[in-house]
């Protein structure tokens, strides 16, 4: 069974702080993708990453891909309030089997005005 | 291109009754996943059909049950139901690993 912790868990700052959130695994993904999520509502597609080592940017959002394809982080630059919700992350196993996606233990965010 | 359509939004029933919820995933994608998400538990993997077959399967009882249509939209059934199958369940389709998700069926159980 694959499985990713993510850390934090939980995560209160004020707006304008930078952030880190990590997710790991012992096990190698093909790509790994990050969610955010807001109450009541299912998760978003934020990105997906594919190569190690693949550093995606979008707006204050960076996301990395560990070298060796078994971790990734997100960091978030100048918190807003709208960036408060559950972040997840999800890996997809290696190719060739029928294994499902393992999504991570979640990260909830709250950015305080 | 439409999203995921979850149908119904809200559901509140008895304990002892019998659900059925539906999932109509995004037009060619013929991969649909289940989750129950509960507040404690977090994201929980139901199961996964794949051309109307169920291709995984999660640690759920046999009172969650799943089907899949020949036009890819997926239902679950839940029996018996217990006050702590309340819950956000979510469902997702897939085209090369990358899910996309419906805005879920909140059911509570009273």
């Amino acid at each position: 069974t694959q499985l990713l912790e993510q850390s934090p868990q939980f995560l209160s700052i004020q707006e304008g702080e930078n952030l880190t959130v990590y997710c790991n695994s012992s096990s190698v993904f093909s790509s790994l993708q990050w969610y955010r999520q807001e109450p009541g509502e299912g998760p978003v597609l934020l990105v997906t990453v594919v190569t190690g080592g693949e550093v995606k940017k979008l707006k204050r959002l960076t996301f990395q891909f560990g070298d060796a394809r078994k971790d990734s982080s997100l960091h978030i630059t100048a918190a807003q309030p709208g960036d408060t919700g559950l972040y997840l992350c999800a890996g997809e196993p290696p190719s060739g089997g029928y294994q499902k996606v393992t999504f991570g233990t979640g990260t909830k965010l709250q950015v305080i005005p | 291109k439409a999203g995921v359509t979850q149908t119904p939004r809200y559901l509140i029933k008895t304990r002892g009754q019998q659900v059925t919820l539906s999932c109509s995933p995004i037009s060619g994608h013929r991969s649909v996943s289940w989750y129950q998400q509960t507040p404690g538990q977090g994201l929980q993997f139901l199961f996964e059909y794949f051309s109307e077959t169920q291709r995984n399967k999660g640690n759920f009882p046999g009172r969650f049950s799943g089907r899949q249509f020949s036009n890819s939209r997926s239902e679950m059934n839940v029996s018996t139901l217990e006050l702590g199958d309340s819950a956000l369940y979510l469902c997702a389709s897939s085209l090369e690993g990358e899910a996309f998700f419906g805005q879920g069926t909140r059911l509570t159980v009273v």
